[in-house]
């Protein structure tokens, strides 16, 4: 079974602090994708980055960064000099892809307040 | 990307009564999936819709309390039957972006209050 745990409920920082997200995930699937997502107060969710189990590589854009370790089962962001507009609750994802009917499971997500 | 429209935007339905969300796609889509976000919850996969077929439901969504329709490759259909407040929850249709990305596009979602 897939599994998704964002552990972190909340999160309160102050403009301008780094701050990292955490993702864990199961899958007995040798393919799979790992996705973020972020949902504003407006709520439409927002695609962030994709991963795919082959490609460990780590990913920056402008002050956002992915993390994937398969070792560890982890896919963590972290979003440098965070501002007030970083305010949203992220979901972590991940989709058995293909062999999994590209069906989705989604983490309980992680609330992010950023406080000028 | 696609861009995807649901109506309505939002409700407020009675008890006993039944609701249809239209989801519209300015693109032709081979998946679709039908997601439920109940308030301050994640999302949950109610069942996967593809066109000339029946919808797969996931664990603890049934066809007759979530009929939904695929007539064509840009357009589908969730209908909340026999709502309970419990029903209140956005309902968020979504498609696949590519079979090689795995990544899904989100309508703005259907807020739907039971009352």
């Amino acid at each position: 079974a897939q599994k998704v745990t964002q552990a972190q409920t909340e999160i309160s920082v102050v403009e301008k602090e780094d701050v990292t997200l955490d993702c864990v995930y199961e899958t007995r699937d040798t393919t799979y994708y790992l996705f973020w997502y972020k949902q504003p107060p407006s709520g439409e969710l927002v695609f962030l980055i994709r991963r795919n189990s082959f490609d460990e590589q780590n990913e920056i854009s402008g002050r956002y960064s992915w993390n994937f370790q398969k070792s560890t089962s982890s896919f963590n962001f972290t979003i440098t000099a965070s501002q007030v507009v970083d305010s949203a609750v992220y979901f972590c994802a991940l989709s058995g892809g293909w062999a999994g009917g590209f069906k989705t499971i989604f983490g309980a997500g992680t609330r992010l307040f950023v406080k000028a | 990307s696609a861009v995807i429209s649901q109506k309505p935007s939002r409700d407020i339905c009675q008890r006993g009564t039944s609701l249809t969300i239209q989801c519209q796609v300015d693109s032709q889509v081979t998946m679709m999936f039908w997601y439920r976000q109940q308030p301050g919850q994640s999302l949950t996969l109610i069942a996967t819709a593809n066109q000339g077929s029946e919808a797969t439901y996931e664990s603890g969504f049934v066809i007759d309390k979530f009929p939904i329709s695929r007539p064509n490759l840009t357009f589908s259909t969730l209908t909340v039957s026999n709502m309970s407040p419990e029903d209140s929850s956005i309902y968020l249709c979504s498609v696949l972006a590519g079979l090689d990305t795995g990544e899904l596009f989100f309508g703005e979602g259907s807020r739907l209050t039971v009352l």
